[in-house]
């Protein structure tokens, strides 16, 4: 069965970094491509980044709005999709969600449950 | 990397068929067949009801069909049921390696 599960959200002031993890199981993270998308409270859905399969080159991609300060990654030893964080906003503050796609391209086939990123002083 | 344009909300009486529009560019939805929607009931993750313009995943009842036309997608749903009441979200692969998401459309069923 395959399962997404979110972790590492909280509360971080602003300029401050954080690491969120999807620990994956069911599939293996590198043959896939994987995206954040991330919903602020009462907003819509907003892309943040893809890292493509390992197969497909393993590139990665961020919207604007990240670009310079967010990071995705993958560790293939333990399954596990990152995305690194840094000089936070307090509009980066979302319930932020990691999706599979497929091997040749991208649509969130499979999602985590979300993890709630605050930023606050 | 503008958000596709979506109505802010559509409704419809029960067993009847609404219709949810999908404006994007050139550069995204009118140029790329890779067009995805997805349903989203409150305090839950996405699901996944049309991807790649109109193919269905297994599982997601047939009620549900998509399209396109020129920079515009659209998403179908026929014999509304009050469980098809959420929000849904329209999604494009850009020129830029990136994706967009609509700004989303929230279904009353009446």
């Amino acid at each position: 069965e395959v399962q997404l599960v979110e972790s590492g959200g909280g509360l971080v002031q602003p300029g401050g970094s954080l690491r969120l993890s999807c620990a994956a199981s069911g599939f293996i993270v590198n043959t896939y491509f994987m995206s954040w998308v991330r919903q602020a409270p009462g907003k819509g859905l907003e892309w943040v980044s893809v890292i493509y399969s390992g197969d497909s080159g393993g590139n990665t991609y961020y919207a604007d709005s990240v670009k310079g300060r967010f990071t995705i990654s993958r560790d293939n030893s333990k399954n596990t999709l990152y995305l690194h964080m840094n000089s936070l906003r307090a509009e980066d503050t979302a319930v932020y969600y990691c999706a599979r796609g497929t091997n040749i391209g991208w649509y969130g086939d499979f999602w985590g449950q979300g993890t709630l990123v605050t930023v606050s002083s | 990397q503008s958000a596709l344009t979506q109505p802010a909300s559509v409704s419809g009486s029960p067993g009847r068929s609404i219709t949810i529009s999908c404006t994007g560019t050139s550069s995204d939805i009118g140029i790329y067949d890779y067009v995805s929607w997805y349903q989203q009931h409150p305090a839950k993750a996405p699901k996944l009801m049309i991807y790649d313009v109109s193919n269905r995943p297994s599982g997601v009842s047939n009620r549900f069909s998509g399209s396109k036309s020129g920079n515009t997608a659209s998403l179908t749903i026929s014999g509304l049921q009050a469980e098809d009441e959420a929000d849904y979200y329209c999604c494009s692969y850009t020129t830029s390696s990136t994706w967009v998401f609509g700004g989303g459309t929230k279904l009353t069923v009446l």
